[in-house]
């Protein structure tokens, strides 16, 4: 079936370690994009690539790293230099740059331990 | 920079009633205006996609629509069933092509 994949579901870190959440997609988007969702806030953008090689700051964008080396994958990387990792991370993908809908992954609930 | 604020926070219903959900948005120079479902735990659902140039959208019971020039989007959801219970986010994309979240809206209905 196509889709968003992001694995794992749960991810438990240390203090001072770097954890990457992965994103996958084999739907043949251009564009993909890393959320971040608290309680009670709305979904806040990370960090967004619109073609391979190729990614932006959003508005949260510290402490958090990424690389798009293949058009299906998006990974994300949460440094120890991020404050408040404790969310749940959520990876989005559209065929093109804000034409038509966005399609979301099933999240990362990522817990610091 | 786009603010997108949803109307009410949480609403609880006995089911088969009829209810609006409420979007605004500061800055109408948006490309589109796309709603989705939430459920506990879960990723984000696309429930309609309403281009700039669109008025309205319909899919099933679910009926969303869009006053750009106000800044103002609703969704309709007839005849509610327990089954719809869930958060329900607004959002819109404008700068950058990248999308802007409201807070979303925690509907609960009830049998």
């Amino acid at each position: 079936d196509g889709g968003i994949t992001q694995s794992p579901k749960y991810l438990f870190r240390k203090e001072g370690q770097n954890v990457t959440l992965s994103c996958e997609q084999n739907l043949n988007h251009d564009a993909m994009y890393w959320y971040r969702q608290d309680p009670g806030q709305g979904l806040r953008l990370i960090y967004y690539s619109q073609i391979v090689n190729d990614f932006q700051k959003g508005d949260i964008a510290e402490g958090y790293s990424v690389s798009r080396e293949k058009k299906e994958s998006f990974p994300l990387t949460v440094t120890s230099a991020q404050k408040n990792p404790t969310a749940f991370y959520l990876c989005a993908s559209s065929i093109a740059p804000g034409v038509v809908e966005a399609f979301f992954g099933q999240g990362t609930r990522l817990t610091v331990v | 920079k786009q603010e997108v604020t949803q109307i009410p926070a949480a609403l609880s219903v006995p089911e088969g009633e009829n209810l609006v959900l409420n979007c605004s948005f500061t800055d109408s120079a948006i490309y589109n205006l796309q709603w989705f479902r939430q459920d506990p735990g879960k990723g984000l659902t696309s429930l309609l996609l309403i281009q700039s140039s669109q008025r309205e959208q319909t899919s099933g019971r679910l009926n969303a629509s869009l006053d750009k020039s106000s800044g103002r989007s609703t969704l309709y959801i007839a005849a509610s069933q327990p089954g719809d219970s869930a958060t329900y986010l607004c959002a819109v994309c404008s700068t950058y092509s990248t999308l802007t979240f409201g807070k979303g809206t925690m509907l609960l209905v009830s049998p």
